[in-house]
């Protein structure tokens, strides 16, 4: 399986400063033949299920703010909020899914400083 | 478009319990579907997932042998019949559909909590 590790486990940022969290995969889950990551980013406020905020590592879900933004390549990625808003308050976890099963990351708690 | 999750509740170790999804605002027929859980304060854990069709079912190792995952795709229904169910097993339970089938999800229902005790 592709162990998938976030790095910090928590973090508290200002109100409109940017906020990166980052996500490193045991493995490559880099398809070569289309250059296509296989990773996404979910953020999950209390007592709310997962929200889908990027995939392909880079690409915004419909409806998500510009302010959120995927980056990275192979085995190393981050995600950026460019600027802290009040709302953005949750859990963030990475996912690949370049192989089954499907794993995920512990999970980045991201609060207001 | 929604899913909702029904059938959680308290069992005894060693219990069953059937968990469903009800699919509305989507052609529920055309979408590969998943089973992912949390436990209370952990991170998210993926257990099972069901072909449009139903004729490819995959699971995590940790519910091979006691979960099955099947679907009524007339009904617009996911399921996961659950079997010797341990203390571990205690999650919130979540349905997700999974995004033309390349393993991402991208509607979540809200869950609902199996919790195993005696």
């Amino acid at each position: 399986d592709i162990v998938m590790t976030q790095s910090p486990d928590s973090l508290a940022v200002s109100l409109g400063e940017r906020a990166t969290i980052n996500c490193k995969s045991s493995q490559s889950v880099l398809y070569t033949s289309n250059s296509d990551n296989y990773l996404a980013w979910f953020q999950q406020k209390p007592g709310q299920p997962p929200k889908l905020l990027i995939y392909w590592a880079s690409t915004r879900e419909s409806g998500v703010p510009d302010r959120f933004s995927g980056s990275g390549s192979g085995t190393d990625f981050a995600l950026t909020i460019s600027s802290l808003q009040a709302e953005d308050v949750a859990v963030y976890y990475c996912q690949q899914y370049y192989s089954s099963p499907v794993t995920f990351g512990q999970g980045t708690r991201l609060e207001i400083k | 478009v929604q899913l909702v999750e029904s059938g959680g509740g308290l069992v005894l170790p060693g219990g069953s319990l059937r968990l469903s999804c009800a699919a509305s605002g989507f052609t529920f027929r055309n979408y590969r579907m998943n089973w992912v859980r949390q436990a209370p304060g952990k991170g998210l854990e993926w257990l099972s997932y069901i072909s449009p069709s139903s004729s490819t079912i995959n699971y995590a190792d940790s519910v091979k042998g006691r979960f099955t995952i099947s679907r009524d795709n007339a009904k617009n229904s996911l399921f996961l019949h659950m079997n010797s169910l341990r203390a571990e097993d205690t999650a919130v339970y979540y349905c997700a559909r999974d995004h033309l089938s390349y393993g991402y999800f991208d509607l979540w229902g809200r869950g609902t909590l199996v919790t195993v005790s005696s």
